[in-house]
């Protein structure tokens, strides 16, 4: 089975300031990860994904994150937080390996990013 | 393209009612998703097609939820008799398959659901 725990409910960040929203996954296999963002009453939004590669991925907006694999771990981050930025984050794992049967996302419960001005 | 379109975007019915939401994906994307997120439980995935065919239905909370899709550009959610506990936002997406598009779900703007 695959997971994802997102221990903050909420994250507050003056602007400015960097940020890290925080991610930690379970898979039984090698993971494809996501980040997705959420702004009051629309659908999801892609902002980036670790396949393969190099660990510190880009994305949009200015935010990357970094792939750990010893910590199981694909924490969000910006240096530079704006408070345009405030929005609901959810990290998204699927195992890379497997049948068809599990190419679905699972999500986590998702992170308020409150960025204060 | 448009982006994966669903309608209604509001609806308020009474309990007992059946409810049907609709979903148009991207076209040429052959998976799709319905979702359903709610305060209490998050988002929570119901169902999935692949080139039409459902793959994973466990997420679907009873049988009071159907979920299908005729053809590569429709897929319908139904529920009947609707209840006050099913009242939530239902988020449809869709994914390609291509090297590109390959893994990201674009979700549409969801229809928040009033059961009374």
């Amino acid at each position: 089975a695959q997971s994802v725990a997102q221990p903050e409910d909420q994250v507050n960040v003056a602007e400015g300031n960097p940020l890290t929203v925080k991610c930690t996954y379970s898979v039984s296999g090698n993971p494809y990860l996501f980040w997705y963002v959420q702004y009051p009453n629309r659908g999801l939004q892609f902002l980036l994904k670790y396949i393969t590669g190099d660990n510190l991925v880009k994305g949009s907006y200015g935010f990357e994150a970094e792939f750990n694999k010893s910590q199981t771990s694909f924490h969000l981050k910006k240096p530079s937080a704006l408070v345009s930025d405030s929005a609901l984050y959810f990290c998204a794992v699927r195992d890379k390996t497997g049948d068809t049967g599990r190419r679905a996302l699972t999500f986590g419960s998702g992170t308020r990013l409150q960025v204060q001005p | 393209d448009a982006g994966v379109i669903q309608s209604p975007r509001h609806e308020v019915t009474e309990m007992g009612q059946e409810v049907t939401l609709r979903c148009k994906p991207i076209s040429g994307h052959d998976y799709l998703f319905w979702y359903r997120q709610t305060m209490m439980r998050g988002l929570e995935l119901l169902i999935y097609f692949n080139n039409n065919v459902p793959i994973d239905d466990s997420g679907m909370p009873e049988d009071r939820f159907s979920a299908k899709m005729p053809n590569a550009s429709f897929s319908t959610l139904k529920i009947q008799p609707s209840e006050p506990r099913d009242s939530a936002v239902y988020f449809c997406a869709s994914r390609g398959e291509g090297k590109i598009a390959k893994n990201i779900q674009y979700f549409g703007a969801g229809t928040r659901l009033s059961v009374l």
